[in-house]
C-alpha cells in the first residue's frame, strides 16, 4: 500500500458499546503510534509500538482503552464501554526515520 | 504549563506576505522539532523538521530553532491561499519516541 490506512473511517457507537479501530501501517515500518485528536486540538499521544512490543502506553486515558499489534504489522485500538468523552478522531501513524506518516483517521462519535 | 504551546490564532495574512508561526516547549532535553500542516478534515502531514540551533530552509518554508529560549518558529514566505491550514508544532521527547504536539495555529491567507 502507498500509505497508512485506517478503518473504519467513521464510527457511530452507542454509549457503552465496544469498538475496534484498525490501522495498517506502511509496510516495513517498525514504529507505530496511536493518537487521539479532539476538535480544535493537536493530536494527543496514546501508545507506541516497536514491532509487536508496546513500549509506551502512558497516554491511554483509562483501562477501557487497549491496543495491540500481535504480528508487528496491523494494529488494533479497542475501546470498551465507550463514553461520550471518547468522541474524537483516532489517528494512527507509522514512522520511518524522523518522519511520521499519518493515516486518514477514524472519526468516532459516541451517542 | 503545556509541554508545547502555540498561539491558537487565527493568524490572517494577505497573499504574498510572510506568515510567522511560533511555538515554545518545556522539555529542555528535547532534540527534534517538527512542523506539520493539517487541512480541515485531513490528517497532519510533515512540512519540516529541525535539530540544530539556527535556521533551516526548504523552498518557501524556514524553520528556526533556539534551544536556549526553548523556541521554534516557522516562516512561510510568499504565502498562498493554499497555505491556509492549521500548523502543528511537535517536539520529540527526551526518550526519543514520544512526540508531543501543540494545539496548532490556524492560518488564513487572504487572496
Amino acid at each position: 500500500g502507498a500509505g497508512v490506512s485506517q478503518s473504519p473511517r467513521y464510527k457511530v457507537a452507542k454509549r457503552g458499546q465496544d469498538v475496534a479501530l484498525r490501522c495498517d501501517p506502511i509496510s516495513g515500518h517498525v514504529s507505530l503510534f496511536w493518537y487521539q485528536q479532539a476538535l480544535g486540538q493537536g493530536p494527543e499521544f496514546l501508545t507506541y509500538f516497536q514491532n509487536e512490543a508496546q513500549l509506551d502506553k502512558s497516554g491511554l486515558p483509562s483501562d477501557r482503552f487497549f491496543a495491540e499489534r500481535p504480528e508487528g504489522s496491523v494494529s488494533t485500538l479497542k475501546i470498551q464501554r465507550t463514553q461520550q468523552e471518547d468522541s474524537a478522531v483516532y489517528l494512527c501513524a507509522s514512522r520511518y526515520g524522523e518522519t511520521q506518516y499519518f493515516g486518514p483517521g477514524t472519526r468516532l462519535l459516541v451517542l | 504549563q503545556k509541554e508545547v504551546e502555540q498561539n491558537s490564532g487565527p493568524l490572517s495574512v494577505p497573499e504574498g506576505a510572510i506568515a510567522s508561526l511560533n511555538c515554545t516547549y518545556s522539555d529542555r532535553g528535547s532534540q527534534s522539532f517538527f512542523w506539520y500542516r493539517q487541512y480541515s478534515g485531513k490528517s497532519p502531514e510533515l512540512i519540516m523538521f529541525i535539530y540544530s540551533n539556527g535556521d533551516k530552509e526548504d523552498g518557501r518554508f524556514t524553520a528556526q530553532l533556539n534551544k536556549a529560549s526553548q523556541y521554534v518558529s516557522l516562516l512561510i514566505r510568499d504565502s498562498q491561499p493554499s497555505d491556509s491550514a492549521t500548523y502543528l508544532c511537535a517536539v520529540l521527547n527526551t526518550g526519543g519516541f514520544k512526540t508531543i504536539f501543540g494545539a496548532g495555529t490556524r492560518l488564513f491567507v487572504k487572496a
